[in-house]
């Protein structure tokens, strides 16, 4: 039981250079999320899937697309990379049931956009 | 819209000593509070969570409160030690789906031996 992965583990693009995050989860939830992490500023929601074939914007959207491939997998994908794209992203998941929904975490990917 | 704020940004206590971290929320609808643990360099784990109905949750030397009317939550640790370093971060559920999180800023704490 491999929980929540993550490829790759490490990036670094050029501006303009497009790139997808790949993200699986073993768990059968139902929910999938893709945040960013930068310094001082917690966690921020990039896009969710509340299940599978549906998708939604978070707080941060702009600059990205997801697709939820299935119910395990939900990739986020940079179309062209900026320098402000520069962060640590992690992928989640949870049931997505109101009372059981507590997310559980990725390993990251740092990306570096030069 | 909606947001989390989190006091202190960095505490710095002594071995044994207790930790005390505050966060308060905006939307009065949100109904569920984890608290996240991250070491440098890895994913954040969930270390307790507390929902509305609970006014406090202990798990050995973890503890949250919360108080609804005021809309704040803490995370207290008693009787730290130097692995309780890390940064910590807590979040409430949108009101609108309780799967949905906003997070705190998260607080630096470090346990001086």
């Amino acid at each position: 039981n491999a929980g929540v992965t993550q490829t790759p583990k490490f990036q670094v693009l050029k501006t303009g250079q497009s790139m997808t995050l790949q993200c699986a989860q073993d768990m059968n939830h139902n929910s999938m999320y893709w945040y960013r992490q930068d310094p001082g500023m917690g966690l921020r929601l990039i896009y969710y899937s509340a299940s599978e074939g549906t998708t939604d914007k978070g707080e941060v959207p702009n600059g990205y697309n997801v697709s939820r491939l299935n119910k395990r997998e939900f990739s986020l994908r940079l179309e062209s990379a900026a320098p402000s794209q520069t962060s640590v992203y992690f992928c989640a998941s949870s049931w997505g049931d109101r009372d059981t929904d507590t997310q559980y975490f990725g390993p990251g990917t740092r990306l570096t956009v030069l | 819209g909606e947001n989390v704020e989190q006091h202190p940004s960095t505490l710095s206590v002594q071995e044994g000593d207790s930790a005390v971290i505050k966060c308060t929320y905006s939307d009065s609808a949100s109904n569920y509070f984890p608290w996240y643990k991250q070491e440098l360099g890895k994913r954040p784990q969930l270390i307790i969570d507390i929902r509305s109905n609970v006014g406090e949750k202990k798990d050995q030397r973890i503890a949250v409160t919360l108080n609804k009317t005021a809309k704040h939550f803490s995370l207290h640790i008693t009787e730290t030690q130097p692995e309780d370093s890390a940064v910590y971060f807590c979040a409430a559920s949108r009101g609108d789906s309780s799967y949905k999180l906003i997070f705190g800023s998260g607080t630096r704490l470090l346990v001086r031996p």
